[in-house]
């Protein structure tokens, strides 16, 4: 099991360019999130599905758009990137059954360093 | 309104000797989860240990053990025996509720940094 991968590892982006984030996972995870952590912070839910065709906003999901066609692949895409959206973006799965005393422990990827400049 | 606070920026220990990280919450959700992570320098995020609400025990997990004191809205991290490699920034986190379509989302505190002495 490779669990969460996510791809590129770093990258430089012009203001007002786009681009999108890849993250698969294998371990056949319902949930996926996406992150994103600020310098000397720690992590703020931009969007998350809970399965296939469904997906839902964070807390911080201004300027970042999801889509889930597969169980194993959730990208984030940044339209008209700003210096603002510069950060680490970690993607993250869990299972869960709905069922109470599920943990719900979330398995991060090695996370996307953008720099917007 | 949900809320995490790690309220210690930065800890130093003794390599071999305990530390303890400290996290309160705040929740009117009667049904939820706490979970630390470790983030070492090289930027991952690694799943240590997960406490839920209703578990009459406190977790434990190798040389991690949770400090959960539900009246206190506390979850402490106490590190056993502490080594070199623990030499990292820790994150408290909580998810609240649990059911299907809950979506499981975490809320993090700003994270620990604890330094290891040889």
């Amino acid at each position: 099991n490779a669990g969460v991968t996510q791809t590129p590892k770093f990258r430089i982006l012009k203001i007002g360019q786009s681009m999108t984030l890849q993250c698969t996972q294998d371990m056949n995870h319902n949930y996926m999130y996406w992150y994103r952590q600020d310098p000397g912070m720690g992590l703020k839910l931009i969007y998350y599905s809970v399965g296939a065709g469904i997906t839902d906003k964070g807390e911080v999901p201004n300027g970042y758009n999801v889509s889930r066609s597969t169980t194993e692949d959730f990208p984030l895409r940044l339209e008209l990137a700003a210096p603002s959206q510069t950060s680490v973006y970690f993607c993250a799965s869990s299972y869960t059954r709905g069922t109470s005393g599920d943990t719900d422990t979330q398995y991060f990827g090695p996370g996307t360093r953008l720099t917007v400049l | 309104a949900q809320k995490i606070t790690q309220t210690q920026p930065g800890m130093f220990v003794q390599e071999k000797e305990a530390v303890t990280l400290d996290c309160t919450y705040d929740t009117s959700d009667p049904s939820y989860g706490l979970f630390w992570y470790k983030q070492p320098s090289s930027g991952e995020m690694i799943f240590l240990i997960y406490q839920g609400s209703y578990d009459q025990q406190n977790a434990t997990e190798g040389r991690y053990s949770l400090n959960f004191q539900k009246a206190r809205k506390s979850a402490n991290l106490v590190i056993s025996a502490s080594q070199l490699g623990d030499s990292a920034m820790y994150f408290c986190a909580m998810r609240e509720g649990g059911g299907y379509n809950q979506g499981g989302k975490l809320i993090f505190g700003q994270g620990t940094e604890l330094s290891v002495k040889p």
